[in-house]
């Protein structure tokens, strides 16, 4: 199973709102609401920011929001700020009862 | 609070085998509701899902490691374990302990241990 396809990077000044896409398959993303995503800072373990496509956990930012359309998911972060500067990572359910990641997007404010 | 804690060597020779153990507190692993998994992340690469275990008894792996790989669960320690056969420098990485959510998602993650494969 191949990783879910992230950009690289994406910036963007404090304030600011930034979108990152993740782009699956009919048999991931396409095929269940199960797309999460996770904010990583260096030498961290990644925390859970969104899960079942748009829902966040208690405590987490309501400058997050996700969403999805066919086979690609989006993270947006509205009002960056400097704290806001991670790896993200997106992550699918897939049709073969496994679990896919994405390769990461480095966020960085400006 | 929950709480999952790794413990295992951080370098094993390759062909051998690398095994690691998750102390859980604050949360029966026995629950109905929960599934617990290992993750691994190579060096500036993304997370990479191993394995998960569900009521100490159903398994599910990843495929590209199934061949490999064996979850396990100690439910009188509240402990669940990985085993990977035959490592190779590809399998260095930092592995983490996590619960995961009904809705497939992973909400807690253990501080990670980083495992070396090299002689």
């Amino acid at each position: 199973q191949s990783a879910l396809t992230q950009p690289a990077s994406v910036s963007g000044s404090p304030g600011q709102s930034i979108t990152i896409s993740c782009t699956g398959t009919s048999s991931d993303i396409g095929a269940y609401n199960y797309v999460s995503w996770y904010q990583q800072h260096p030498g961290k373990a990644p925390q859970l920011i969104i899960y079942e496509v748009s829902n966040r956990p208690s405590g987490v930012s309501y400058r997050f929001s996700g969403s999805k359309s066919g086979n690609t998911a989006s993270l947006s972060i509205s009002g960056l700020q400097a704290d806001d500067e991670a790896d993200y990572y997106c992550s699918s359910y897939t049709d073969r009862l496994t679990h896919i990641f994405g390769g990461g997007t480095k966020v960085t404010v400006l | 609070q929950l709480q999952l804690q790794e413990s295992g060597p951080g370098l094993v020779k390759p062909s051998e085998t690398l095994s690691l153990t998750c102390s859980v507190s604050g949360v029966s692993i026995s629950s109905t509701v929960y599934y617990w998994a290992w993750i691994r992340q190579p060096p500036g690469k993304g997370p990479d899902w191993i394995a998960s275990i569900f009521d100490g008894i159903s398994t599910y792996y990843n495929p590209s490691l199934k061949s490999r790989v064996t979850i396990s669960a100690d439910t009188s320690k509240n402990q669940f374990s990985l085993r990977l056969t035959s490592v190779t420098a590809a399998d260095s990485a930092v592995y983490y302990c996590v619960r995961q959510t009904p809705a497939t998602s992973f909400d807690y993650w253990g501080q990670g241990t980083l495992v070396t494969v090299s002689s």
